[in-house]
């Protein structure tokens, strides 16, 4: 079975505070990421990587950063963090595409992180 | 743009009743890939099903089945005789390529005993 597991479920962190939310993956995959979930608007792609110490910014990745040194670790950071940044943060991992199109992503359980 | 639309927000239904979840996709390539997932209350979401553009066939796994229409960019998802456990919220992704999905907003599904 993919395991993909979080370092929080919950978290409450102050305005200005630096937040670094952590991703493991046992299975071996290439690619990692991480999507914010917000209600009435799905899942949001934040970044994304393919490779150990490489990074693609997805579709809202202002305010955020992401570090890859590890090939199954990927951590989200938030370098400044404002009350709107308050959500439900899911990593996902997967194997590298075969050319034959997306490989599934598999996620982990979820952080709830409170901005206060 | 959204990419995927989920025009249900929220179904309520008795048990054993079945339910219809509809989505609807939109995309200008040839090649792509349509996946649902369920999200549980305890968050994690859970892949269901994977399907590529050139697959048609509606596909049945026990008590769910999924109709993919091309022709109506639609990609429904059926629980029969629904339970309680089924209670979860739903989402409908497209990809495009390599790496991004894009999600539908989600369908709340209610079972009632």
């Amino acid at each position: 079975d993919v395991k993909v597991t979080q370092s929080s479920r919950y978290l409450v962190k102050r305005t200005g505070e630096k937040v670094f939310l952590e991703c493991v993956q046992d299975m071996d995959h290439e690619n990692m990421f991480w999507y914010r979930q917000d209600p009435g608007l799905g899942l949001r792609l934040i970044y994304f990587s393919y490779d150990v110490k490489m990074k693609e910014k997805g579709d809202i990745p202002e305010g955020y950063s992401v570090s890859r040194e590890k090939k199954e670790r990927f951590s989200l950071i938030l370098e400044s963090a404002s009350t709107n940044q308050t959500s439900m943060y899911l990593c996902a991992s997967s194997r590298r595409t075969a050319g034959l199109g997306q490989e599934t992503q598999y996620f982990g359980p979820g952080t709830r992180l409170l901005v206060l | 743009a959204q990419k995927v639309t989920q025009a249900q927000t929220e179904i309520s239904v008795v048990e054993k009743e079945d339910v219809t979840l509809d989505c609807v996709y939109e995309t200008r390539d040839t090649t792509y890939y349509l996946f649902w997932y369920k999200q549980p209350p305890s968050g994690e979401l859970v892949f269901l099903i994977r399907r590529n553009s050139f697959d048609e066939q509606n596909e049945i796994s026990g008590r769910y089945s999924w109709n993919f229409q091309k022709s109506t960019s639609s990609f429904n998802f059926t629980i029969t005789a629904s339970q309680v456990v089924d209670s979860a919220v739903y989402f409908c992704a497209l990809s495009e390529d390599d790496y991004k999905l894009s999600f539908g907003a989600g369908t709340t599904v209610t079972v009632r005993a």
